[in-house]
């Protein structure tokens, strides 16, 4: 299975501040088919995962301009331009390309200093 | 909206079937996925379904004990556990797609004596 380690595993941030996050795999996640199915969730407390991020780079509906994604092959970094207070919380990339299993990285939680 | 139901106590050796039922949007043209979150751990993938039903797809815990299935002229998909084990508690999401999407807000599944 291929395994996904991210780092930090806790982040604190100052608002307004820029944060980093990221996800390496253990093997690279570039697809036959040329893409790259790596994603980004953020789930705020007691809530459900909500999808951020989807083949590295593309943006979810709804989702703020501040959050971006970069990265090929076996590292990957999800990026927060200024972070805001509903931005606290747990954030996991995910691998599509070889599956099944779907894996998840551990979580990077993020809190506000 | 995706929302999920039939998680409870259950015994180990017990099972459950958890229910997921769509609306808002073409339940029948998606593809599907169960996951899990264990009390204060990560996400962790389950189980996926094509739109059709046709093809099925576990992670290797899930295998053998877990099968998932759905009903397209209901809008709702399945998920049967059978030999539940201590380690299956968990919060059980529903989501669209295998990469996915948009999550449910789950129902829990605690498996004790």
């Amino acid at each position: 299975d291929v395994v996904l380690t991210q780092s930090p595993l806790s982040l604190p941030v100052t608002l307004g501040q820029p944060a980093s996050i990221s996800c390496r795999s253990s093997q690279s996640l570039l697809s036959s088919d040329g893409n790259t199915y790596l994603n980004w969730f953020h789930q705020r407390p007691g809530q459900s995962p909500r999808r951020l991020i989807y083949k590295v780079s593309n943006r979810d509906s709804g989702v703020p301009d501040r959050f971006s994604g970069s990265g090929s092959g076996t590292d990957f970094t999800l990026k927060i331009s200024r972070v805001e207070a509903e931005d606290v919380g747990l954030y996991y990339c995910m691998q599509g390309t070889y599956w099944p299993p779907i894996t998840f990285g551990p979580g990077t939680k993020v809190e506000i200093k | 909206q995706l929302v999920e139901s039939g998680g409870d106590l259950v015994q180990p050796g017990g099972s459950l079937r958890l229910s997921c039922v769509a609306s808002k949007f073409k339940f029948g043209n998606y593809d599907m996925s169960w996951a899990r979150q264990a009390p204060g751990k990560g996400l962790e993938w389950v189980s996926g379904i094509s739109a059709t039903g046709d093809n099925t797809y576990y992670a290797d815990f899930a295998e053998g004990r877990f099968t998932v299935s759905r009903d397209n002229s209901k809008n709702t998909q399945y998920l049967q556990m059978n030999s539940l084990r201590v380690e299956d508690t968990a919060l059980y999401y529903c989501a669209t797609g295998y990469d996915p999407g948009f999550w449910g807000q789950g129902t829990m599944v605690t498996v004790s004596s």
